[in-house]
């Protein structure tokens, strides 16, 4: 099975603040990567799909890039409404698996 | 617009069965695969089960295999999670997601407001 680890566990930013979130496979899995966003209490929510593409109504300040083994996601200037845990989730080989999370918080 | 909703979640004892529903709407569900995919409390995401559109295909997670069941009725739009042999990790929020793309480029684009299950004596 293909183990995802994210990097790092929780991160204090402010308003405005430019942040990168890491996701690493265990193994390469191309561009077979995706990126959910989830607020407490709430379902999760689609951001970026192969690893780059914009989700529909998302956004542009969310970007995502990487192929292979390692990827991340970019927020360029946080918004008050993008505190939240974020999710990498490979789709690349069954059972599809997701990384642990990393909780954003304000700084 | 695009709907899930699940429903059947409660408390349960130890090895107690509970089956899970998730009615869709909004959207041809015949064309969709479906998921289920879990949250226990505090920590993260972790899929359980999915079925393609014609029930063809169907995978488990190692955790769950042997004692879940997944299964859908598309005249109904509704995909189901038959849970038996429950454990108190199986204790969790359940989440059913539909599944766009096809072969290995699958996203989980919606995703329904979720069910808790709690298993404790």
């Amino acid at each position: 099975d293909i183990q995802m680890t994210q990097s790092p566990s929780s991160l204090s930013a402010s308003i405005g603040d430019r942040v990168t979130i890491t996701c690493r496979a265990s193994q390469s899995i191309s561009n077979y990567l995706n990126w959910y966003q989830q607020k407490p209490g709430k379902a999760p929510r689609l951001l970026i799909y192969a690893a780059s593409s914009l989700q529909s109504g998302v956004p542009s300040r969310f970007s995502g890039s990487g192929s292979g083994t390692d990827f991340t996601l970019t927020i360029s200037s946080l918004q008050p409404e993008d505190f939240a845990t974020y999710y990498c989730q490979q789709s690349y080989s069954t059972p599809c698996s997701f990384g642990q999370g990393t909780e954003l918080e304000i700084k | 617009e695009v709907q899930l909703v699940e429903s059947g979640g409660g408390l349960v004892k130890p090895g107690g069965s509970l089956r899970l529903s998730c009615a869709a709407s909004g959207f041809t569900f015949s064309s969709y695969g479906m998921n289920w995919v879990r949250q226990a409390p505090g920590k993260g995401l972790e899929w359980v089960s999915s079925i393609s559109s014609s029930s063809s295909y169907i995978y488990y997670a190692d955790s769950v295999k042997g004692r879940f069941t997944i299964s859908r009725d598309n005249a109904k739009n509704s995909v189901y999670l038959q849970m038996s042999s429950l454990r108190a990790e199986d204790t969790a929020v359940y989440y059913c997601a539909r599944e766009y793309g096809s072969g290995t480029y699958y996203k989980f684009d919606y995703w329904g407001q979720g069910t808790l299950v709690s298993v404790s004596s």
